[in-house]
């Protein structure tokens, strides 16, 4: 079975320049996530979908920061603009069913972003 | 707020040298527990869930267990491949986040 793809797998871009990371979850999962990973803070959600619909946003840190779900198959992440402070790892991952009792999340291999 | 802290920062072993890493939590109402491994430039990798108090899972040289307020994992006589940052979240009751701990990087020596 296929995992969760991410693409790209690495992007340096200017500063002020959008960035568009995407998504695509495993086949069936119907919960998807974003999360960023830096060496001062580790992992955090950004945010998550359940059936597509966006549902905890809370940790997407500014305006600059948006994403769609459009469908069951596929979501972006995109910046714009783009700060050199947004360089991290950016993880997509998913999950069946909607998290209830302790359900597992599946990562992608995530998008490593430098902004210059 | 569900928090999650783990430690040491880093260890580093001899192979065959046993040792633990903690991981521990306050959570409202603890879904599960979760344990994964992350190699350089990789994704998480999911290890084992844990719901409740006492509860134990093992897979090769790893064993995890669980009490209330913190979850262990055990290493028995580590290989250089079993080197990895091993990270360790939390789901709570208080929504569907999972919280992450900023993980242990371990580094077994031949």
């Amino acid at each position: 079975d296929a995992g969760v793809i991410q693409s790209p797998r690495h992007e340096v871009t200017e500063m002020g320049q959008e960035v568009t990371l995407r998504c695509k979850p495993i086949s069936g999962h119907n919960s998807l996530f974003w999360y960023r990973q830096t060496m001062m803070r580790g992992l955090e959600l950004l945010i998550y979908f359940n059936n597509n619909v966006p549902i905890d946003d809370s940790g997407m840190p500014e305006d600059r920061f948006s994403a769609k779900m459009p469908n069951a198959s596929f979501s972006t992440l995109k910046i714009q603009p783009s700060e050199p402070r947004d360089s991290a790892v950016y993880f997509c991952a998913s999950s069946f069913p909607p998290l209830g009792a302790g359900n597992t999340i599946y990562f992608g291999e995530g998008s490593w972003l430098t902004v210059v | 707020e569900d928090q999650v802290t783990q430690s040491p920062e880093a260890l580093r072993l001899q192979e065959g040298e046993s040792s633990s890493l903690n991981c521990s939590y306050t959570v409202s109402g603890l879904r599960g527990l979760f344990w994964y491994r992350q190699d350089p430039g990789k994704g998480p990798e999911f290890l084992f869930t844990l719901y409740s108090a006492g509860e134990e899972k093992e897979k090769e040289r790893l064993k995890a267990t669980l009490t209330k307020k913190e979850s262990f994992l055990h290493i028995t006589a580590p290989k250089p491949e079993d080197s990895a940052t091993y990270l360790c979240a939390v789901q709570g009751n208080t929504g569907n986040q999972f919280y992450f701990g900023t993980g242990t990087s371990l580094t077994v020596i031949p």
